[in-house]
Parts: C-alpha cells; structure tokens; sequence
C-alpha cells in the first residue's frame, strides 16, 4: 500500500511570497489533515477534510492560509503571503474513517528568508 | 490548559535495555483515544500504538507497549529491547470523542540509544 505523498520536500522562499504543497493521501482515505510543526513543538492541526469538506478549520490563520481538496482525494495548502514565523514542517496525515489512526506523510519543510 | 504532557525533553538508555517515555492527558471525555508516534530524524511520523479509553487490556505493538492507567491519566510508553534505531522524537497524542478525528499532540521526548 503506497503512502501518504507530499511534495516539495523542501522550499526555501523569501517573506510575502507565496508557496504551495501538494498532499495525496493512502488511497480510499476519506480524512486529510494538515499540520504544522514548529522547531521544538509537536504537530499542530491546521485543517481537517471529510472527503471534500472542511470538519476543522479553527487553528487555520484564514487570513494568510488556504487548502482545498477539490475531488475529495489529493489537497494542496496554500500561505500568501509567507511570514517569517511560518517556517516549520507542513505535514499531511490521512486515515480512513472511524476513528484509525492517522499516517503520515514526510512533510514539507519550509524556510522562509 | 495543556491536553498533553511529556515531561521529559530528552531520554538515555542503553541498547537492549527497557526505557519509559511518559505522557499524561487531560480530558472529560469518556470516550477518547491515545497514540505514540514515531518521529526519526528524517521527519516523517511513523503510527507506533494506539489505546482506546474503553480498551481494558494494556495495548501491544511487538516491542512497544502502552502502559495505561486511566484514574492517573496516564498513558506511558514503554520500549524493550532498545535498539539503536529507536534513537528519534517520540509523541504522544490523543484523539477525543467516539467521532472526532483531531490530534492532540505533546511536545515531544527525545530518545537517545546509545550501544
């Protein structure tokens, strides 16, 4: 079973630019989740996906952040503009539904200059 | 207030020996679930063992083990046999509510095997 697939693995951008990450989950997982990981921290929820409906989106920064998940199976996460305190590692989960653990993807990690 | 709680930031052990990473959880819930994740330096997290609040036996994941003790609110994790690729973050997270999904993470233990 192939796993959850991210990409870029790394992006370096400078501040007020924009960037984009790409998740597609294990197939047949309905839930998609986005996290991000700060230096020192555990994962923190940015945005969960039923399918293709946002479940949670209340840690989203709304004003900078956006994710969409069009059909229902891969996601992209959006921050425009970057700021220097969204360097961390993005992180796409996925399970199936009722309550499975979540798997995880490599992660993107972002550096902002 | 802080849902999960790992006191300790970084661990030592010695290959072959046992070593416990703590975790206490918060929640008033009845219904809620616990995981350890894996996280080598590479980044991905890796899915180690999971236990359900209403689950009466202690989980088991070949050398992992899940110490649960529910009137504590505790939820530790015990390793056997430490091998020198355990040496990497280990977080625990818990899921609350029968229908919820959401991962609340800790902050995370650093263990280091040494040979």
């Amino acid at each position: 079973e192939a796993g959850v697939a991210q990409s870029p693995r790394y992006k370096i951008i400078e501040k007020r630019q924009s960037v984009a990450f790409w998740c597609n989950p294990i197939s047949g997982h309905a839930t998609l989740y986005w996290y991000q990981q700060i230096l020192g921290q555990g994962p923190k929820l940015l945005i969960q996906f039923q399918n293709n409906g946002v479940v949670d989106d209340s840690q989203l920064p709304k004003d900078r952040f956006s994710a969409e998940r069009l059909k229902g199976v891969d996601s992209t996460l959006k921050i425009q503009p970057a700021k220097l305190e969204d360097s961390a590692v993005y992180l796409c989960a996925s399970s199936s539904t009722g309550g499975q653990p979540q798997h995880f993807g490599d992660g993107t990690r972002l550096s902002i200059l | 207030a802080q849902k999960i709680t790992q006191t300790q930031p970084g661990m030592f052990v010695q290959e072959k020996e046992a070593v416990t990473l703590d975790c206490t959880y918060d929640t008033s819930d009845q219904s809620y679930g616990l995981f350890w994740y894996k996280q080598p330096s590479s980044g991905e997290m890796i899915f180690l063992i999971y236990q359900g609040s209403y689950d009466e036996q202690n989980a088991t994941e070949g050398r992992y083990s899940l110490n649960f003790q529910k009137a504590r609110k505790s939820a530790n994790l015990v390793i056997s046999a430490s091998q020198l690729g355990d040496s990497a973050m280990y977080f625990c997270a818990m899921r609350e509510g029968r229908n919820f999904q959401k991962l609340v993470f800790g902050t995370g233990t650093r263990l280091l095997v040494s040979p």
